[in-house]
């Protein structure tokens, strides 16, 4: 049981660049989010998905779109990256009002 | 406008001791509380959680206090040890309109347990 996936775990972007962060769950939850945690600022939520094909912004979504491409999986886009998206960027799914997280993306845009 | 707040950025205590790590809230539509735990380059995991109608709930070595009047809660972790030092999230939840529900998170607190 692998609980909530990302990849990459790495990434390195250039400004202006473009690229998906991908999560999948296999523990059937409706509930999926994306998060960033940055030095000092705790964890902030961009994005989430209260059920499959709905979506809703968070507190920080500028710069980002996201896509609840079916139950399990819940994507994130940076149509063009700028060095302060440069973060650690989480997702988690959502069972009793407890939140699962994946291991994280590191990026960095240069 | 910062809803859940941990106000010590850092904490350090000695193995076998009580550390003691405290978060408040402003929003009274919260009605459930977590702690997680956070070590360097892997996810938040979930440690206790309490709900609005209780005013303690204990794990172990693990005990969250909630005081719904002063909008505060604190987790007790007794006796410490090395293994505890991580960063600890505070989280509340509460309804986000029609019955979605979620999480908002502090800043978290490091906390580091001296052999």
């Amino acid at each position: 049981n692998a609980g909530v996936t990302q990849t990459p775990k790495f990434q390195v972007l250039k400004t202006g660049q473009s690229m998906t962060l991908q999560c999948a769950q296999d523990m059937n939850h409706n509930s999926m989010y994306w998060y960033r945690q940055d030095p000092g600022m705790g964890l902030r939520l961009i994005y989430y998905s209260a059920s499959e094909g709905t979506t809703d912004k968070g507190e920080v979504p500028n710069g980002y779109n996201v896509s609840r491409l079916n139950k399990r999986e819940f994507s994130l886009r940076l149509e063009s990256a700028a060095p302060s998206q440069t973060s650690v960027y989480f997702c988690a799914s959502n069972q009793d009002r407890r939140a699962f997280f994946g291991q994280g993306t590191r990026l960095t845009v240069v | 406008d910062q809803q859940v707040k941990q106000n010590s950025p850092s904490l350090s205590v000695q193995e076998g001791r009580i550390s003691i790590l405290n978060c408040d809230y402003t929003n009274s539509m919260f009605d459930y509380f977590l702690w997680y735990k956070k070590y360097p380059a892997e996810g938040p995991t979930f440690l206790i959680s309490i709900s609005s109608i209780k005013d303690k709930n204990e794990d172990g070595r693990f005990t969250v206090f909630l005081n719904k009047s002063a909008k505060h809660l604190s987790l007790h972790i007794v006796p410490s040890q090395p293994g505890d030092s991580a960063v600890y999230f505070c989280a509340a939840s509460g309804l986000n309109g029609g019955s979605n529900y979620k999480l908002t998170f502090g800043k978290g607190t490091l906390l580091t347990v001296n052999p």
